[in-house]
């Protein structure tokens, strides 16, 4: 069964743009909700994070919207930059721990120049 | 400081060999994770060590994976017999400590089996 569904698979933005990537859970104890920005060839990234206490996180360009009683998440990014292509995957747990991150399936962001 | 690092960054083997993964984490760092991560998929835990607690293995798919840790140091993943769908990447990431929010990955070790 899994837990954290993340859409869309694929993005592609032009530069300047916003991409927006969804992801929707199940398991309502989780309380840990990071973002994950993985370049071709490297190891994943955190890029944000945010408790379920708040419903907005902000940070530089990059905001993570929190809907609670939907038990949605999403990743904002502004002002989009080639720079940005990666692929980006989020994540929750339980406990506020980093133990046992239950991913999805991830997003594959291209930013057009 | 240096990184996770991991090696082989590639390993290619035949079906039914045994591999063997090496993780080395962040000095310091005493939780270490083991992820599988398949072509287009998100990430899969595999199994947790922390300090010299007992490691949680929930995440190992089968009596053909295990893993072993030597205190709050080096880390190999071992995978007998492998199989063709054990291709994957294979990711090492440390944490300070079991609290701590911020993983830190490796860049992984690619396993092809032919």
């Amino acid at each position: 069964q899994q837990q954290v569904k993340q859409s869309p698979q694929s993005l592609i933005v032009q530069k300047g743009g916003i991409s927006i990537i969804n992801c929707a859970y199940e398991n309502t104890a989780f309380d840990y909700f990071p973002w994950y920005q993985q370049f071709p060839g490297k190891g994943p990234a955190l890029l944000i994070a945010i408790r379920p206490d708040v419903s907005e996180k902000k940070e530089g360009r990059f905001t993570i919207s929190f809907n609670k009683s939907a038990k949605q998440f999403s990743l904002h990014i502004m002002d989009s930059q080639p720079g940005d292509s990666a692929t980006y995957f989020c994540a929750a747990t339980i406990g506020g721990s980093a133990r046992q991150l239950t991913f999805g399936s991830g997003t594959q962001l291209t930013v057009l120049p | 400081g240096a990184g996770v690092s991991q090696s082989p960054s590639n390993k290619v083997t035949e079906k039914g060999k045994d591999v063997e993964l090496r993780c080395d984490p962040i000095s310091g760092h005493t939780a270490l994770y083991w992820y599988r991560q398949r072509l287009g998929q998100g990430l899969e835990f595999l199994i947790y060590f922390q300090g010299n607690s007992a490691p949680d293995k929930s995440g190992l798919p089968s009596d053909r994976f295990s893993a072993e840790r030597t205190g709050e140091s080096v880390s190999t993943l071992t995978i007998q017999r492998t199989q063709q769908e054990d291709s994957a990447v294979y990711l090492c990431a440390s944490s300070l400590q079991t609290s701590a929010d911020t993983q830190y990955f490796g860049p992984g070790t690619r396993l092809t089996v032919l």
